[in-house]
């Protein structure tokens, strides 16, 4: 059985620090990934994909991918009571394939 | 449009009916997917078109649930009989292309409630 696995939280940060979200899967043959950020009620909506080992920035996002040892990373800084929401990791779960296994997300709460 | 549609957003049903739950995707994509998502939960794979044929069904729960996809367009999830176990969201997520490494963009979801 393919697995993703995620930390349920909450992870609480203040304010202005940086906040670390973990991923590790179980499929070495992985090779996209993918973070989406869902705030209660609402549906997952995409944050960053990355697919290279090695780290990808787009603004206050940086995600970090490590096929190695299996985990894929998302920091975010300057972290803002706006970011509080649960974090969902998604992994292609058969190279080649369309089928992403999603991990049950881990619950960020950003404290003013 | 310009994202991913469902209706309705939500749906109380009395335990045994049957009920319709309709996914319109992005223009143009060709993937699209069923999800559920029950209360605190990750999402569990229902089931995946490429355009109207559905080459995988593997994550569909039981006989009672089937989908079907029209014009490479406008998808139906059908549950019948439902039970109260039945109750979550389903979401419906398309991608341009299906393949590896295609972003799969998620429609707000049908919060279904089974009495």
């Amino acid at each position: 059985q393919k697995e993703v696995e995620q930390n349920s939280g909450p992870l609480s940060v203040p304010e202005g620090a940086i906040a670390s979200l973990n991923c590790t899967y179980s499929d070495r043959g992985s090779q996209s990934f993918f973070w989406y950020r869902q705030y209660s009620g609402k549906s997952p909506e995409l944050i960053m994909s990355i697919y290279s080992n090695g780290d990808k920035e787009d603004g206050r996002f940086t995600a970090q991918l490590n096929k190695a040892s299996q985990y894929v990373s998302l920091l975010i800084r300057d972290s803002q009571p706006s970011d509080s929401a649960t974090y969902l990791c998604a992994v292609n779960g058969e190279s080649g394939t369309y089928k992403y296994i999603f991990g049950t997300g881990t619950r960020l709460k950003v404290l003013a | 449009g310009a994202g991913v549609s469902q209706t309705p957003s939500n749906k109380v049903t009395e335990k045994g009916k049957d009920v319709e739950l309709r996914c319109d995707p992005i223009s143009g994509h060709t993937a699209l997917y069923w999800y559920r998502q029950s209360l605190g939960q990750g999402l569990e794979f229902l089931i995946y078109f490429q355009g109207n044929s559905a080459p995988d069904k593997s994550g569909l729960p039981s006989d009672r649930f089937s989908a079907e996809r029209t014009g490479g367009s406008v998808s139906t999830l059908k549950i019948q009989r439902t039970e109260r176990g039945d109750s979550a969201v389903y979401l419906c997520a398309s991608s341009l292309t299906g393949l590896d490494g295609d972003t799969q963009y998620f429609g707000p979801g049908t919060r279904l409630t089974v009495l």
